[in-house]
């Protein structure tokens, strides 16, 4: 049972324009929600991550939503580069525990 | 601090052969975690552990997976016998506390190929 969900794999967009990437989860016990970048050949490195108690949290260009109540985040790239091509991972925790559960990754590609 | 290193960064092993991963994490963590990513199932978790005691291996696919953490700097996950199913990428990552309000940090992975 993925807890996890990205349920669109890859994503196209142009430079310069924004970037939503979206993931669903189904625990409600999950309270700390991350999103890691992957580029190819290398581990995942940490973006952003929100606390169940906000609702939005902004890095920079980076900014993360959390709508509890529909078990859905999103992250917000704006505006989007060619160097923010990379494989993204939502990954959520809750705690009582100390793992993190991650979905399946959306491939994001910006066009220059 | 180097990070979590991963040893070997490829391995390439005929099927039925004993594999050995490598990890150390990052000095002062105490929570480790072994992941492997695919296609299908994104970064799916193997095990964890915390304070060097394994929490959680329920992410074991089977009974040929095992995972050892002898003391805070050095964790091994071993597969015997290999099979070509088992071929993907590893992760081992580290984190202080783990879990809400932390972040892991990962290593970069070890490539398995199993023939």
């Amino acid at each position: 049972d993925q807890q996890v969900k990205q349920n669109s794999p890859s994503l196209s967009v142009q430079e310069g324009r924004i970037s939503i990437l979206n993931c669903d989860y189904t625990n409600s016990m999950f309270d700390y929600f991350l999103w890691y970048k992957k580029y190819p050949a290398e581990g995942p490195t940490f973006l952003i991550s929100i606390s169940s108690i906000k609702d939005k949290n902004e890095d920079g260009r980076f900014t993360v939503f959390l709508n509890k109540s529909a078990k859905h985040l999103s992250l917000h790239i704006v505006p989007s580069q060619p160097g923010d091509s990379a494989v993204y991972f939502c990954a959520a925790s809750d705690s009582g525990t100390y793992k993190y559960i991650f979905g399946t990754g959306t491939r994001l590609k910006v066009l220059a | 601090d180097a990070g979590v290193i991963q040893s070997p960064r490829h391995e390439v092993t005929e099927m039925g052969q004993e594999v050995t991963l490598r990890c150390k994490p990052i000095s002062g963590h105490n929570s480790l975690f072994w992941y492997r990513q695919t296609m299908m199932r994104g970064l799916e978790l193997l095990i964890y552990f915390n304070n060097n005691v394994p929490i959680d291996d329920s992410g074991m696919p089977e009974d040929r997976f095992s995972a050892k953490m002898p003391n805070a700097s050095f964790s091994t996950l071993k597969i015997q016998p290999s099979e070509p199913r088992d071929s993907a990428v590893y992760f081992c990552a580290s984190s202080l506390g783990g879990g809400a309000g932390t972040e892991a940090f990962f290593g970069q992975g070890t490539r398995l190929t199993v023939v």
